[in-house]
């Protein structure tokens, strides 16, 4: 079966620190990958996806940025915080195939820059 | 703009209530609605709909998709203080990849 992992669970950081948030998915091979942010008030926003290794699509323009070194490993990522980047991160994953629909969830990271 | 809205952003019932959340969209090029629930962290898969007027359902759980009104109900019967979560709603055009998520519906069931 497959299993979809985050770490850290969760993370303080202080303004203008660097990001890096790790995603991996066991027991598929070539999934879509998802970054998504829940901020409080606010539904599930769709920040990257990836197709492939490699390949990342940004959803809204902002101060983060994702890449895909290997197949199953996505990272988000920033070089510098905002406050505005406090939230909670899912990470998500789908078969390849616009036939599926169905994303499936990390446990999620929550963030909290002060 | 894809919009998601969904009704009420709260509610509080009795265990053995039944509770009917709303979900409402305008997306260009419909093609599923899904419906998660999500406890602490991680939201869970619930329904995929993607023919209207056919009603889906799991236990208690049930959902239907009205594509005319453009919107779809989540129905839990006899409600129990487990079903206590946010409620998810989210839709996908037949391009892209990306799902549009409502705000939710929070639910919380007292003893």
């Amino acid at each position: 079966s497959q299993t979809i992992h985050q770490w850290p669970a969760t993370l303080v950081q202080p303004v203008g620190s660097p990001l890096s948030l790790e995603c991996t998915v066991e027991g598929t091979s070539n999934p879509n990958l998802y970054w998504y942010r829940q901020a409080a008030g606010r539904g599930l926003q769709l920040l990257f996806y990836s197709v492939g290794i490699g390949q990342i699509s940004s959803e809204v323009p902002q101060n983060l940025s994702a890449s895909r070194p290997q197949d199953r490993q996505f990272i988000l990522s920033s070089k510098k915080l905002l406050l505005s980047d406090s939230g909670f991160y899912l990470c998500a994953w789908s078969p390849q195939g616009h036939s599926y629909n169905e994303q499936f969830f990390g446990p999620g990271t929550r963030l909290t820059v002060l | 703009e894809d919009k998601v809205v969904q009704s009420p952003l709260s509610l509080v019932v009795h265990e053995g209530d039944t509770v009917t959340l709303n979900c409402s969209y305008e997306v260009t090029n419909f093609r599923s609605l899904l419906w998660y629930k999500q406890e602490k962290k991680a939201p869970t898969f619930l329904f995929m709909l993607t023919s209207s007027g056919i009603e889906k359902k799991s236990g208690r759980l049930s959902s239907i998709l009205d594509k005319k009104e453009l919107s779809s109900i989540l129905n839990i019967t006899a409600t129990q203080t487990g079903d206590s979560a946010i409620y998810l709603c989210a839709v996908r055009r037949n391009s892209g990849y990306a799902l549009n998520f409502g705000k939710g519906t929070s639910l919380l069931v007292t003893p």
